[in-house]
């Protein structure tokens, strides 16, 4: 399979717990990208790697939350003391030279 | 500063009958413009994609987009409806060169196919 890989697909946690999500890119994109999207909504940019440089960060990513790209490769998100609030599909995408993404099937992340 | 509106959250056609999903942008540059859809509880599909090439797209799935640029329009069209096309389309508006690409995504339109 070729395509963007996420894991896991579901994750359900209780309040103030940490979880980590992985997401593996299409191998030759150096562009990766984490986006959230909660339920009636579209998905709304997180952060942006280019190699292993994260280079952009929205104001929605906060302190809780922390992204890695350690080789350029497959990247992580973790988010710590999780909150109701984050509750959501976790979407990953990957591109390379920015035109069109390949999105993964998401993390649906649930905190009780 | 770049935004997307779709104008319908929600559309329903009947099996067989044209579809059409209605996007306007905004955007500061020139943009790229992208059609995905999401089936539920899946990921995001690219269905078509405009990059200042030709102005009428055509994608997977039967699915085509037109660029208007003086309507700021980029509306989704498919002929004839079929059943396994109900899901969530995103209209998504794209814009930078060479580097980031700042990247904005639409609210959603789901569209419901009756048989």
């Amino acid at each position: 399979d070729t395509g963007v890989s996420q894991d896991p697909r579901h994750k359900i946690t209780k309040r103030g717990q940490n979880v980590t999500f992985r997401c593996d890119p299409i191998s030759e994109h150096n562009r990766l990208y984490w986006y959230r999207q909660t339920l009636g909504q579209g998905p709304e940019f997180l952060t942006y790697f280019q190699n292993e440089a994260q280079l952009e960060k929205s104001r929605l990513l906060s302190d809780r939350f922390s992204a890695e790209r350690p080789k350029g490769s497959f990247s992580t998100l973790e988010i710590q003391r999780t909150e109701q609030g984050d509750s959501a599909m976790y979407l990953c995408a990957s591109s390379l030279a920015g035109v069109g993404y390949t999105f993964g099937s998401g993390t649906r992340l649930t905190v009780v | 500063a770049q935004s997307v509106t779709q104008l319908d959250s929600h559309v329903s056609v009947s099996e067989g009958t044209p579809v059409l999903l209605r996007c306007n942008y905004s955007s500061s540059y020139s943009p790229s413009l992208f059609w995905y859809v999401q089936h539920p509880n899946k990921g995001l599909q690219l269905l078509l994609k405009y990059t200042s090439a030709a102005t009428l797209v055509k994608g997977i799935n039967g699915f085509e987009a037109e660029f208007k640029k003086s309507e700021t329009s980029f509306h989704l069209t498919k002929p004839s409806a079929h059943m396994s096309d109900a899901a969530e389309y995103f209209c998504v508006v794209s814009e930078g060169s060479g580097g980031y690409q700042k990247v904005t995504f639409g609210t959603g339109t789901k569209l419901q196919v009756i048989p």
